[in-house]
């Protein structure tokens, strides 16, 4: 079992629709949860954090996370095609100093 | 603003070269990385370093050194470039402990042996 899941993609939805992309982890220990977005042919850029069970927003995203199930996701609000991107999750524990582990990530399109 | 600089968008070498990837961060960080990222494999990591002159493997160290001998600078090395190393090559960096993100990324070199 991968340390960090994402939902497998690619996923697609049309623009203005929500667009949920998932992540589990398998580290109970784990105590930060990040997502990044990655253009094609770009690096990735950290658009959220979260560290506390709960919803967290900042604009059109959402994070939410559930530390019982193990799992974070990021909603999109009113998705546009400028969303279109591959997101990676990643996860921290306590003792790794900053050293995250990245899922293999999930590609989004969102269609005009 | 946050800036990891890269000293090379794109770079094509030969087998057997020596090959020098620079990284720089201006954010006074402790913690800094090298990835490499391949189609279907992820972000992989190959060194990370928490302090200067102080390296630890990461999950692909073969074939690959680093050395950090001032907080702001991060470089790795491959001893003898292989075909098999052709990727893009991200440079991370951040602050220590669990909150921190790792990170703030470079804008990636890719790597071409040929």
């Amino acid at each position: 079992q991968k340390e960090v899941e994402q939902n497998s993609g690619p996923l697609s939805v049309p623009e203005g629709a929500i667009a949920s992309l998932n992540c589990t982890y398998s580290d109970r220990g784990s105590q930060s949860f990040f997502w990044y977005r990655q253009y094609s042919g770009k690096s990735p850029e950290l658009i959220m954090f979260i560290y506390s069970n709960g919803d967290k927003e900042d604009g059109r995203f959402t994070a939410q996370l559930n530390k019982a199930s193990q799992y974070v996701s990021l909603l999109i609000r009113d998705s546009q095609p400028s969303d279109s991107a591959t997101y990676l999750c990643a996860v921290n524990t306590n003792t790794n100093a900053g050293k995250s582990t990245f899922g293999d990530g999930t590609t989004l399109t969102v269609k005009p | 603003d946050v800036k990891v600089t890269q000293s090379s968008r794109y770079l094509v070498k030969r087998t057997g070269e020596k090959v020098f990837l620079e990284c720089v961060q201006d954010m006074d960080h402790e913690n800094m990385f090298w990835y490499r990222q391949d189609p279907g494999l992820g972000l992989r990591l190959i060194y990370f370093s928490y302090d200067v002159k102080m390296k630890e493997k990461g999950d692909i160290p073969e074939g690959y050194s680093v050395s950090r001998e001032k907080k702001e600078r991060f470089s790795l090395i491959l001893e003898s470039a292989s075909t098999n190393q052709t990727s893009m090559y991200l440079c991370a960096s951040s602050q220590p402990g669990g909150m921190s993100a790792s990170g703030y990324f470079g804008p990636g070199t890719r790597l071409t042996v040929t």
